[in-house]
């Protein structure tokens, strides 16, 4: 069964201290690992996709990297902007590629 | 800008009333999902489509229809409204093999 677990649920740091959250998972055929921000209220915003190990992508403060088991989104001196729920997702195939998700972590960044 | 659209930011409806959640969706997109999110579950697949009156049940189809008459457009249908079914209702819209863009979402409340 194709599975996603994020590390920690939640994660609270000082404005301007660097972490990381993670993701790990277990799919029979992976097609792409996606990042997703999720603020309160709304929809997910798209954010990364990965395709491979070894694969990085970076956006202002954030930055994605891929291993065969798994995705960590690094945080670099985070601003109380950057809270949300960051939500990972693998994509699986059924008729159409479909993603699957996990639980998010929800990062409260304090000023 | 992709832009996903639904209908109703917030609903209201009585047990056993039908309602209609409806998503369009602008950049000729050939697949499209519909999502419930409810806090300690995550995002949960219902229904998805990859082309025009074509569908494909997710991970929780129960008490829920949908159709696509329309390539832009794809509607979840609740045959029979239950409280069960009070969620933050997501769709989203991809090209194939490619990350998902969320529409705002809409919150649904039944009484």
């Amino acid at each position: 069964e194709d599975q996603v677990t994020q590390s920690p649920e939640a994660l609270r740091l000082q404005e301007g201290e660097s972490s990381s959250l993670n993701c790990s998972y277990t799919v029979s055929g992976l097609r792409g690992l996606f990042w997703y921000r999720q603020d309160p209220g709304k929809g997910p915003e798209f954010l990364f996709t990965l395709y491979s190990a070894g694969e990085e992508k970076e956006k202002e403060r954030l930055k994605a990297t891929l291993t065969k088991k798994e995705s960590f989104l690094h945080i670099t001196a985070p601003k109380p902007e950057d809270s949300a729920t960051y939500l990972c997702a693998v994509g699986v195939i059924q008729g159409a590629q479909k993603l699957v998700f996990g639980q998010g972590t929800r990062l409260t960044i304090n000023p | 800008d992709v832009k996903v659209t639904q209908s109703s930011r917030y609903l209201v409806k009585r047990t056993g009333e039908k309602v209609f959640l409806e998503c369009v969706q602008d950049m000729d997109h050939e697949n499209m999902f519909w999502y419930r999110q409810d806090p300690g579950l995550g995002l949960r697949l219902i229904y998805f489509s990859y082309d025009v009156k074509m569908k494909e049940k997710g991970d929780i189809p129960e008490g829920y229809s949908v159709s696509r008459e329309k390539k832009e457009r794809f509607s979840l249908i609740l045959e029979s409204a239950s409280t069960n079914q009070t969620s933050m209702y997501l769709c989203a819209s991809s090209p194939p093999k490619a990350e998902q863009y969320f529409g705002p979402g809409t919150r649904l409340t039944v009484t």
